[in-house]
């Protein structure tokens, strides 16, 4: 079983529409947890932290349940811009490390 | 800021060779630097966490001898692939940690 496992997609949506992404981590040790950006042949960027007591930014919203591991990304009012690969990170409390899950794409489209 | 540069930004090599990739954090010092790879379609693999002054530690799978890890400076890390082979093409990532990673933008590697 993967550390982090989430639907590898692709998530095809018209622009304006509401797109919600999941993910699952296996460590119940787990500390920390973030879901990163990547855009084709291009580095991973930190799209937000996440916390139990959920968090947003602006059209994105991250939430986290600890009870059953489970981390969730939503996204209102697609753009086209929004279009990449969506990675659930998660930090290991013990040695600091990051585990990447594979990633879910998202397409928007006009 | 937080910026991480990776050099070069894409490398083309025959099979035996070695080649160096250079990790460098631009205006903070970073003791710990991360080497990740990935490949096609798959997720960020980390490699090994290079510390400053110290011998690197690598993962589970990622043979020290072939991928050598230099951490001379708090601001430089190094990774060499060593008789690169076809098999070891692959987009490399470092990152460097100041409270969160902070990632390069990646090292294509192709080997012939």
């Amino acid at each position: 079983r993967k550390e982090v496992e989430q639907d590898p997609g692709p998530f095809n949506v018209p622009e304006g529409a509401t797109v919600a992404f999941n993910c699952t981590y296996s460590n119940s040790a787990s500390q920390s947890f973030f879901w990163y950006r990547q855009d084709c042949r291009k580095e991973p960027k930190l799209l937000m932290s996440v916390y139990s007591s959920g968090n947003e930014d602006g059209r994105f919203t991250a939430q986290l349940n600890r009870a059953s591991q489970y981390i969730s990304l939503l996204i209102r009012d697609s753009k086209l811009s929004d279009s990449a690969t969506y990675l659930c990170v998660v930090k290991e409390w013990d040695t600091g490390k990051l585990i990447f899950g594979q990633g879910t794409t998202l397409q928007v489209k006009p | 800021g937080a910026v991480v540069s990776q050099h070069p930004s894409w490398v083309i090599c025959k099979s035996g060779t070695s080649v160096k990739i250079e990790c460098r954090s631009l205006d903070f010092q970073a003791t710990t630097m991360f080497w990740y790879r990935q490949f096609p379609k798959q997720s960020l693999m980390l490699m090994a966490t290079s510390n400053e002054g110290s011998k690197a530690t690598y993962e589970q799978g990622v043979e020290k001898d072939k991928f050598l890890i230099n951490h001379a400076s708090l601001t430089l890390s190094t990774l060499t692939v060593t008789s690169a082979h076809p098999e070891d093409s692959s987009f490399y990532i470092c990152s460097a940690l100041k409270v969160a990673q902070f990632f390069g933008p990646g090292t294509r590697l192709t080997v012939l």
